[in-house]
């Protein structure tokens, strides 16, 4: 069964900084690796989506990398804003959709 | 507007007492999913389907029933609740599961006393 990990947990910036999150995936079998965000008590956004092909997405500040044969991918988010605070959380699919748990960020003005 | 709808947003009820949560998406997406979000655990995969008439169990599909008849209705069902049912449900759907980002309904909160 796919596992998936995402490292760290939480995590407290303040604002400027460049930063970087982790997600590992246990089955390389999949069709994409998606990054979403969650703001508290709310539904997720879709940030971005890389197909199995793709090594990596590039949206604005954000820029994703899939690392399919290692079982990783990174969220690297540029210049940190304190609109950027939520929880960031990754997910993997073949039929069956697997998410991790999730990093929550703060970005401190 | 592009979107998946949930309803009721939120809903409190009792041990036994058979409830319906309803999505609906205006995108004609085949694929739909439910998923359940409980602290420590993440969002797990309840049910999904690749298209009308076809479902398929997630990682959690005990207690649960689904149905689709329609392409863009996806209700969840639950016949006997409990209160280790009590969770934060989402709604998704996508063209496919290999194709395009999945879109999220608002969620619903529900509480089994």
């Amino acid at each position: 069964k796919q596992e998936v990990t995402q490292i760290p947990a939480a995590l407290s910036v303040p604002e400027g900084e460049n930063l970087v999150l982790n997600c590992s995936f246990t089955d390389s079998a999949i069709y994409n690796l998606q990054w979403f965000r969650q703001d508290p008590g709310k539904g997720l956004t879709s940030l971005l989506l890389i197909q199995s092909s793709q090594r990596e997405q590039t949206s604005g500040r954000l820029n994703a990398s899939l690392d399919k044969s290692s079982g990783r991918s990174t969220l690297y988010i540029a210049a940190s804003q304190p609109g950027d605070s939520a929880t960031y959380l990754c997910a993997v699919n073949g039929n069956q959709f697997y998410f991790g748990t999730g990093t929550s960020l703060t970005v401190i003005p | 507007e592009a979107q998946v709808t949930q309803n009721p947003r939120y809903l409190i009820t009792v041990t036994g007492k058979k409830l319906t949560v309803t999505c609906s998406q205006n995108m004609n997406h085949e694929y739909m999913s439910w998923y359940r979000q409980d602290p420590g655990l993440g969002l797990r995969q309840i049910y999904y389907s690749m298209n009308v008439e076809v479902t398929d169990k997630g990682d959690v599909p005990e207690g649960y029933k689904v149905s689709r008849k329609e392409k863009r209705n996806f209700p969840l069902i639950l016949e006997s609740p409990s209160p280790n049912q009590t969770s934060l449900y989402f709604c998704a759907s996508s063209l496919g599961p290999s194709l395009n980002e999945q879109f999220f309904g608002p969620g619903t909160r529900l509480t089994v006393l």
